[in-house]
């Protein structure tokens, strides 16, 4: 199978402070990549799609200003949660499909707290 | 985007039992996927299912689909401990890979 992996694995920050979440890759190039969020014992919702070489396209209801996301390379997709407020934290975690794979594979996540 | 909704279900059995859950949706969909979810973790990719089949089998796994309905079921048969985890159905709606996931399923199963 794929391997996903996601940096840092847990965050603690302070409010106003801006947080850089690495997504890669590991195993194979991905030229799309997604970023989902997970409240506590909820389901994920899609926040955007991560386009290597051209702009993240952002869901209905997510701010882009907010989430920046950067597709640096055919690995590596990082999403900046900027001036990051007690109600940004949650669970973060991308996805990527293989190649033309319908499925997706999925990084370990990403526990983001904001105090 | 869509949502994939289950039932809400919180499932406990003993190992050995059959598990099954359910998920509907509401709009037209391109494929239906189950994930599994151990606790705190990423999400593990179980079984896929295109709009134009019924039926599909995976080991333990079985799934269903009825497009009429908008909805699919997740059957895993004889249950071990190690299957305790959340159980979430997506639905792609144009096979793009843009996932809407449903409110998921917590099954534990008990030795």
């Amino acid at each position: 199978g794929a391997v996903v992996s996601q940096h840092p694995s847990r965050v603690i920050c302070k409010s106003g402070t801006s947080v850089k979440i690495e997504c890669r890759s590991l195993d194979f190039q991905a030229t799309t990549m997604f970023w989902y969020r997970q409240f506590p014992k909820q389901s994920l919702m899609l926040m955007a799609t991560s386009n290597e070489g051209s702009k993240a396209t952002y869901e209905q209801g997510v701010e882009k200003d907010k989430f920046l996301i950067n597709h640096a390379s055919l690995t590596l997709s990082t999403l900046t949660v900027t001036s990051a407020h007690p109600e940004d934290s949650s669970f973060y975690i991308c996805s990527a499909p293989k190649g033309k794979q319908e499925t997706q594979y999925f990084g370990p996540g990403t526990r983001l707290l904001v105090l | 985007s869509q949502q994939g909704e289950e039932d809400p279900q919180a499932l406990s059995i003993q190992e050995g039992e059959n598990a099954t859950m359910n998920c509907s949706y509401k709009t037209s969909i391109n494929n239906l996927q189950w994930y599994r979810q151990n606790s705190g973790r990423g999400l593990v990719h179980l079984i896929l299912i295109r709009s134009n089949e019924r039926e599909k089998h995976s080991g333990r796994l079985r799934v269903t689909l009825d497009t009429s309905k908008k909805s699919s079921s997740l059957l895993i048969t004889a249950s071990r401990a190690a299957d305790t985890a959340s159980y979430f159905c997506a639905t792609d709606a144009s096979g793009n890979n843009r996932l809407a996931f449903g409110k998921g399923n917590q099954v534990v199963v008990i030795p």
